[in-house]
């Protein structure tokens, strides 16, 4: 596609579901990030894959997060048994390499009441 | 370890008066940085970045940062401030050339007629 897509554009669920975001990097891209950015605050880094590893996940705040890239293409960020403290906007970003420029998507924004 | 420090939340300038949004960094190791724009409603995009090749780095849309190693800082700066500028302006340090990034809080710019 012409950008990183992301879905669903807004994602509101109850405390204690599962959820699931999706991310399509742009075609070709060899790398693919995750950010979280909580209202008036900068984006935080998730984890990052180059292809279809995941090469940092120092950033997933407990073990109810994870993201898997099993192709190597699209990527799903899941969040476990929500909590309302994971409300934020999730960001996805891709780059032709690990040290190339970021492309980010306009992200989903999570709602958890 | 790395972090940013972005001076101020909320600038306001006058349409073709200059820009000056602050960032100072702190990092253990040479940094990479960088600064993005947000426009409502979509993703990140970058601006400039710095990777030791020159002090004075000249981005797109008429912004330009200067690396100061002595002051720690990377503040952005356009001549000219035109009314398409307004946005949420964000600092970025890492410590590698990858896209695993520490953002700063953010700047809003809002520009007046």
């Amino acid at each position: 596609g012409a950008g990183v897509s992301q879905s669903p554009r807004y994602k509101v669920t109850k405390r204690g579901q599962d959820v699931a975001l999706r991310c399509d990097p742009i075609s070709g891209h060899v790398s693919l990030y995750w950010y979280r950015q909580a209202l008036g605050q900068g984006p935080e880094f998730l984890t990052y894959f180059n292809y279809e590893a995941q090469q940092d996940k120092s950033g997933l705040p407990n073990d109810r997060f994870s993201a898997e890239r099993p192709e190597g293409s699209i990527s799903t960020l899941t969040i476990q048994r929500t909590e309302q403290r994971d409300s934020a906007m999730y960001r996805c970003a891709s780059s032709s390499d690990r040290n190339e420029k970021l492309f980010f998507g306009s992200g989903t924004q999570l709602s958890v009441l | 370890a790395q972090s940013v420090t972005q001076l101020g939340s909320h600038v306001s300038v006058s349409e073709g008066a200059l820009v000056l949004l602050r960032c100072n960094y702190s990092s253990s190791v040479p940094p990479y940085l960088f600064w993005y724009v947000q426009y409502p409603n979509q993703g990140l995009q970058l601006l400039l970045k710095y990777t030791s090749a020159a002090t004075l780095v000249k981005g797109i849309n008429g912004f330009e940062a200067e690396f100061k190693k002595s002051e720690t800082s990377f503040h952005l700066t356009k001549p000219s401030a035109h009314m398409s500028d307004a946005a949420e302006y964000f600092c970025a340090v890492s410590g590698a050339n990858t896209g695993k990034l520490i953002f700063g809080q953010g700047t809003t710019l809002q520009v007046k007629p």
